[in-house]
Order: C-alpha cells, then sequence, then structure tokens
C-alpha cells in the first residue's frame, strides 16, 4: 500500500525555468514531510522539510506546499539549473510511529541547459 | 565530520549464501535506520535501532533478515539463505535522535545487492 504518491516518473525543464515536483498522500496522520534529491549510485540528500502546521517553506531556490486539505505536496525550484537534475523523492512521517518515514517512487528532474 | 558510510558498496551472492551489510553512522549519531530500494519503487523501511536495541522492526521480512546495532563497532543488516528477490539497493541512515521536527535522517551512499 503506497501511503505517499509521486505520480510523475520524470520531468524535463529548461535551464532558468520553474521545476514543479508534485506528491501525493493518503494518511492523515502524517506530521512532517520532507524532500530528498538522489544523485545515481548515492544516497538520498535532505533538501528541504515542511511541519504539517505549516503550508509552505522556503530554501533559496527551493519552495515546499502543503495542502493538507488536499494531501498534496509539492517542490518548487526556481530557477532550475542544470546540477538541479537528480531524483527527488517525497518521505512523510507517521505521528503514530514517528520512527520510519514513508516514501514516494521519485521522479526523475532532468534540466536541459 | 564524516558521513555515513556503507561497506560494501556493491555485493554479489549466490542465491543461499548470507550477505551482511554494514553501516557506519555519522559521529555523534546512537539511531540507525535501514531502507531497501527495490528497482523502479521508493525506499521502504525495514528496522531502526538504537546502540544495542532494536526500536522498530515492523518493515523487515520476519523470516531470513536481521538487524543489530552493537554497543561498538557498525550496524548490521544480514540476510540469511539469499534469494533473487533480495536484489535491491539497501541504504542505511543515521539521526542523532528519534527524527522530530528539526532533526532529518542522513543517508549513507547504499550497497547494491545483487543475487545470482
Amino acid at each position: 500500500d503506497q501511503q505517499v504518491k509521486q505520480n510523475s516518473p520524470s520531468l524535463s525543464v529548461q535551464e532558468g525555468r520553474i521545476s514543479i515536483l508534485n506528491c501525493d498522500y493518503t494518511n492523515s496522520m502524517f506530521d512532517y514531510f520532507l524532500w530528498y534529491k538522489k544523485y545515481p549510485a548515492e544516497g538520498p540528500t535532505f533538501l528541504i522539510s515542511i511541519s504539517s502546521i505549516k503550508d509552505k517553506n522556503e530554501d533559496g531556490r527551493f519552495t515546499v506546499f502543503l495542502n493538507k486539505s488536499a494531501k498534496h505536496l509539492s517542490l518548487h525550484i526556481v530557477p532550475s539549473q542544470p546540477g538541479d537534475s537528480a531524483v527527488y523523492f517525497c518521505a512523510a512521517r507517521d505521528l503514530n510511529t514517528g520512527n520510519q518515514f514513508y516514501f514516494g517512487t521519485g521522479t526523475s528532474l532532468t534540466v536541459i541547459p | 565530520n564524516a558521513g555515513v558510510m556503507q561497506n560494501p558498496r556493491h555485493l554479489v551472492r549466490r542465491r543461499g549464501q548470507e550477505a551482511r551489510l554494514r553501516c557506519s553512522p555519522m559521529k555523534g549519531h546512537s539511531h540507525v535506520y535501514w531502507y531497501r530500494q527495490l528497482p523502479e519503487e521508493g525506499l521502504k523501511f525495514m528496522v531502526y535501532l538504537q546502540k544495542e536495541n532494536i526500536i522498530d522492526e515492523s518493515g523487515m521480512p520476519k523470516e531470513r533478515f536481521s538487524a543489530e546495532f552493537p554497543k561498538e563497532g557498525p550496524s548490521i543488516l544480514r540476510i540469511q539463505q539469499v534469494v533473487r528477490g533480495d536484489s535491491a539497493a539497501y541504504f542505511c541512515a543515521s539521526s542523532p535522535q528519534p527524527s522530530g521536527i528539526r532533526y532529518e535522517q542522513y543517508f549513507g551512499p547504499g550497497t547494491r545487492l545483487t543475487v545470482t
């Protein structure tokens, strides 16, 4: 049962434009959400997070938006750079368990120079 | 400050052999998490350990898989009598305390297990 879903396996964006990566979830007990970035042959690297009490968190070129009523999360990267090309995973933590993160299947972003 | 280290990076085993995957958390981190990533899938939680204790193993198969995090030394994920379906990337993550609002999990580079 996939509780965190990333329905777009891939996304291509021109350099300088905005990249929008989407994530949907089903568990209303998720209280903390994160985005990880992963390059081939490396482990995921933490990018940005947001608590369920907020609807937006910004860090430089990266902004995460949370729409709790729609159970939807998005990551905006602007402006996109070629070095942003990677696989992006969204993850969520269940308030009840607290120990494990549930990951989506990833979206492969390609930023075209 | 070295990051999370995993070894080996690549491991090939024949069906029926044992696989041992090692994870050294970041300095000062006493909480370790193991995840498995099957091809074309996201990371799936397997087990959460503190020093000498298994806290949550709800994601780990009941048979053939075991994990430990001894007082001294790395955390070990052991898979006995491997089968082809065990072929995957196994990632270890560590955190300084149970992951909360202020702390995320830091991941190692992973061990790619191939069962032939």
